[in-house]
């Protein structure tokens, strides 16, 4: 099956600074890439959707300036998180969805846990 | 709007058969998924129906009826390894996945 990959698997920083996280589809073209959080115990929640070559679609809530995604190229998007504070400490996983595929399953990269100090 | 119901926990018996129910309503539909995730990691791919009926992938089934707006994951000869969370999807008319909160699924020896 394809692969997506995440970089760092974890990182913990201080307050205020920046974080930035990678995804990449290594085996095949992921036209859209979601980004997503999940806090302990809760269900994924979809911060955006970036298409390559466009402005990322951000969810209700989720402030664009705080969390700056780009999606460069058809293999790599990256979310960096801006000012980072402690109520951002989550686990973010990326997804990247291959437009060759029969049905349009979203594979998911192993995940990034963020801790803000 | 749109929602997704799944049972927030289920308990079962090693070697047993457990049955994870799904309703979905979403803005057009695409196909409903069935994710597994264990604590601390990213969610895998289990399974994909889009046409009603069942599909049968080893242990785990999968079942539609897009009419009702079901689904249920079936797991057979349970393992210990099969205790994780349980997320069902439902892929919308935009193809963006419309997730549920997840079964967290307890087998017990």
């Amino acid at each position: 099956g394809a692969v997506v990959s995440q970089h760092p698997s974890w990182v913990i920083c201080k307050s205020g600074t920046s974080v930035k996280i990678e995804c990449r589809s290594l085996d095949f073209q992921a036209t859209t890439m979601f980004w997503y959080r999940q806090f302990p115990k809760q269900s994924l929640m979809l911060m955006a959707t970036s298409n390559e070559g466009s402005k990322a679609t951000y969810e209700q809530g989720v402030e664009k300036d705080k969390f700056l995604i780009n999606h460069a190229s058809l293999t790599l998007s990256t979310l960096t998180v801006t000012s980072a504070h402690p109520e951002d400490s989550s686990f973010y996983i990326c997804s990247a969805r291959d437009g060759g595929a029969d049905h349009n399953e979203q594979f998911f990269g192993p995940g990034t846990r963020l801790t803000v100090l | 709007g749109q929602n997704i119901d799944q049972p927030t926990e289920m308990t079962a018996t090693e070697g047993a058969i457990v049955q994870i129910n799904c309703t979905y309503q979403t803005s057009g539909f695409n196909g409903l998924f069935w994710y597994q995730q264990h604590a601390g990691e990213a969610p895998t791919f289990l399974s994909y129906n889009v046409l009603d009926g069942l599909e049968e992938k080893g242990r785990f089934s999968s079942f539609l009826s897009r009419s009702k707006g079901y689904s249920y994951l079936l797991l057979k000869e349970l393992q210990m390894k099969d205790s994780a969370s349980y997320l069902c999807a439902s892929m919308d008319s935009n193809y963006q996945l419309i997730w549920g909160a997840g079964t967290k699924l307890i087998i017990k020896p």
